[in-house]
């Protein structure tokens, strides 16, 4: 079975200009999660997405913003670039809510805003 | 919310040499997992393990919900365990602890 995908793996983009990071769940998975990981702060939650509705929602500023289809695959958007937004972006997927079953991590997308 | 701590931060081990990490978690969880994450920032899974103990190769992991901690032990350590281990529990998200960097020498 085909683990966790997101795309693109590389991303670098100016301040002020906005991002569009792709993640499809593995095969079966209904649950999809993000998670921003830097040097100062370590793994934080952004907000997780089951059957098409965003469930929780982590400490981050609106200009943080996501959604899943009705394949499980999701998106998160960032507007507005600022230069703290350069980090490690992970998603997750899950059979159903993370607060029970086994999370599963993609392999991240490196963003860099200059 | 709730606080995971891992310790010890930093670990230095020779090759062969085992080895304990330990998470500690302030509230009761549904669920804790333990990670490696690699050198390019891939969070692999090592052990879903919410309460007992569980065992895979030179991998171990021991949770005791009730006393909200759980052990990582590797035996028989090698370089490519070298990285970062973390645990994570959830309430609804996962929480991460800040990890464990270990450095295996050969």
């Amino acid at each position: 079975k085909a683990g966790v995908t997101q795309t693109p793996r590389y991303l670098i983009k100016t301040r002020g200009q906005q991002v569009t990071l792709s993640c499809s769940p593995i095969s079966g998975h209904r649950s999809v999660s993000w998670y921003q990981q830097t040097p100062g702060q370590g793994l934080q939650f952004l907000f997780e997405y089951f059957s098409e509705t965003q469930r929780n929602k982590g400490n981050f500023p609106g200009r943080f913003s996501g959604r899943q289809f009705s394949n499980s695959r999701s998106e998160m958007n960032v507007s507005t670039l600022e230069l703290g937004d350069s980090a490690l972006y992970l998603c997750a997927s899950s059979l159903g809510g993370s607060g029970v079953y086994e999370q599963y991590f993609g392999p991240g997308t490196r963003l860099t805003v200059t | 919310g709730i606080q995971v701590e891992q310790s010890p931060p930093d670990l230095i081990l020779q090759e062969g040499a085992n080895s304990t990490l330990r998470c500690n978690f302030s509230d009761s969880v549904n669920n804790l997992q333990w990670f490696h994450q690699n050198p390019w920032g891939q969070l692999i899974n090592l052990f879903y393990i919410p309460s007992g103990t569980k065992q895979n190769g030179r991998l171990s992991a021991t949770t005791v919900a009730t006393e909200r901690y759980s052990l990582l032990y590797i035996s028989s350590s090698q370089t490519t365990d070298s990285g970062v281990y973390f645990c994570a529990v959830t309430p609804y998200k996962l929480v991460f602890g800040a990890g464990t960097i270990l450095r295996v020498k050969s």
